[in-house]
């Protein structure tokens, strides 16, 4: 396996502008995670796909983020009119398995800067 | 919503002292998992548990699954150097009934600096 990808690695934007991000999970890996991490904090769950399903996407989540999984492998998420307060680490993770006995593989993260 | 306690927030050790770090959670986990975590990377799995009681190791860690499910603690032996990170728990529901048992709840770290 070569690990979960994450592009790009940085980004900054101004105010206003979408971004949008990518990550390439581990090969046969059917669930695929997004989280965000601000600086001196765990991070903390967006949302989540189960092949190409979304399944859960938490209150953070504002109408603004949109998430995507097309043909259950990548997925992207889109951030439009960015705030400031969108600024954070944004990782992907992946998993496979039954609940009970997965374990999520997390990426180098996409860490976002708005000014 | 579930929140975990991760305790200490920072750690200042010598090189080749033990270290242990825990975390404790207001509500059950079936899943608990430690993670490391370099500045500007993602979180990389240290060890996975998933039975309360489990007591698991992976080279100087160990790490115990707690029996009321709602703690966990990890250990390091013998630090060295290149242990300086930051240490996150995660707890996860991890039933096989759908909705949001799949995610993970992460502690705020412990931050651990060894002075060589």
């Amino acid at each position: 396996d070569t690990g979960v990808s994450q592009d790009p690695r940085h980004k900054i934007t101004k105010r206003g502008q979408n971004v949008t991000f990518r990550c390439d999970p581990i090969s046969e890996h059917n669930r695929l995670y997004w989280y965000r991490q601000t600086l001196g904090q765990g991070p903390e769950f967006l949302t989540y796909f189960q092949n190409e399903a979304q399944l859960e996407k938490s209150r953070l989540l504002s109408d603004r983020f949109s998430a995507e999984r097309p043909k259950g492998s990548f997925s992207t998420l889109e951030i439009q009119r960015t705030e400031q307060g969108d600024s954070a680490m944004y990782l992907c993770a992946s998993s496979r398995g039954l609940a009970g006995s997965e374990t999520q593989y997390f990426g180098p993260g996409t860490r976002l800067l708005v000014l | 919503g579930q929140q975990l306690n991760q305790s200490p927030q920072s750690m200042f050790i010598q090189e080749g002292e033990d270290v242990s770090m825990n975390c404790t959670s207001s509500s059950i986990f079936n899943t608990w998992l430690w993670y490391k975590q370099d500045p500007g990377e993602g979180p990389v799995l240290l060890i996975a548990l998933y039975k309360a009681g489990e007591l698991t190791s992976n080279g100087r860690l160990t790490a115990q699954f707690g029996i009321t499910r709602k703690d966990s603690f990890l250990n390091i032996s013998a630090s060295i150097p290149s242990d300086v990170g930051i240490y996150f728990c995660a707890g996860q529901l991890s039933v096989n009934s759908g909705g949001s048992n799949y995610k993970l709840t992460f502690g705020k770290g412990t931050l651990l600096t060894v002075n060589p």
